[in-house]
């Protein structure tokens, strides 16, 4: 059964600090894997999607990366701001089906 | 933009009481999800829908049942409450053309059984 572990479980940065936060899988038959942003009592915000074929994607400050191999992605935030402060989720989804097996996440605290 | 409608943001219902949530989306998407969201394990999924009438279990279906009539609505049913149900209940939904379509999700609905 695919496991996603996500490190460190919490961060806090100073404002402007370029961060990486982490994701790792234990099963590396994905198609893709998703990033997303969760304010709290919200739901969830996609930010990022990689397939399977690719090694990364930019958005803005956001840039994920993803060794499928290695299973790791990783997600880069350029010059944070306290508008950052959230929960992050990695999820990836496993070959021939549609749902996803999420990671317990990342909680960004950016401290002005 | 995609819109995931979630009936209601707070609930509060009691054990043994027939529960149901209910999802709506915009974009004519094939694919629903119900997900529940509980701190230190994640978000899991309990139950999705590739299509009108279709379900299939996800990794805890225990206790849950789910309707899909219309394309647009998925409903998630808990046929008798329980207090170990209480939790964040989140809806998704995606398209299943290609690879690069994310799934969507409504607000949540956060359930408390009393």
């Amino acid at each position: 059964k695919q496991e996603v572990t996500q490190i460190p479980a919490a961060l806090s940065v100073p404002e402007g600090e370029n961060l990486v936060l982490n994701c790792s899988f234990t099963d590396s038959a994905i198609y893709n894997l998703q990033w997303f942003r969760q304010d709290p009592g919200k739901g969830l915000t996609s930010l990022l999607l990689i397939q399977s074929s690719q090694r990364e994607q930019t958005s803005g400050r956001l840039n994920a990366s993803l060794d499928k191999s290695s299973g790791r992605s990783t997600l880069y935030i350029a010059a944070s701001q306290p508008g950052d402060s959230a929960t992050y989720l990695c999820a990836v989804s496993k070959t021939g089906a549609n749902n996803l097996f999420f990671g317990t996440g990342t909680r960004l605290t950016v401290i002005p | 933009d995609v819109k995931v409608t979630q009936s209601s943001r707070y609930l509060v219902k009691r054990t043994g009481e027939k529960v149901f949530l209910e999802c709506v989306q915009d974009m004519d998407h094939e694919n629903m999800f119900w997900y529940r969201q509980d701190p230190g394990l994640g978000l899991r999924l309990i139950y999705f829908s590739y299509d009108v009438k279709m379900k299939e279990k996800g990794d805890i279906p225990e206790g849950y049942s789910v309707s899909r009539e219309k394309k647009e609505r998925f409903s998630l049913i808990l046929e008798s409450a329980s207090t170990n149900q209480t939790s964040m209940y989140l809806c998704a939904s995606s398209s299943p053309r290609g690879l690069a379509e994310p799934q969507h999700f409504g607000d949540g609905t956060r359930l408390s059984i009393l």
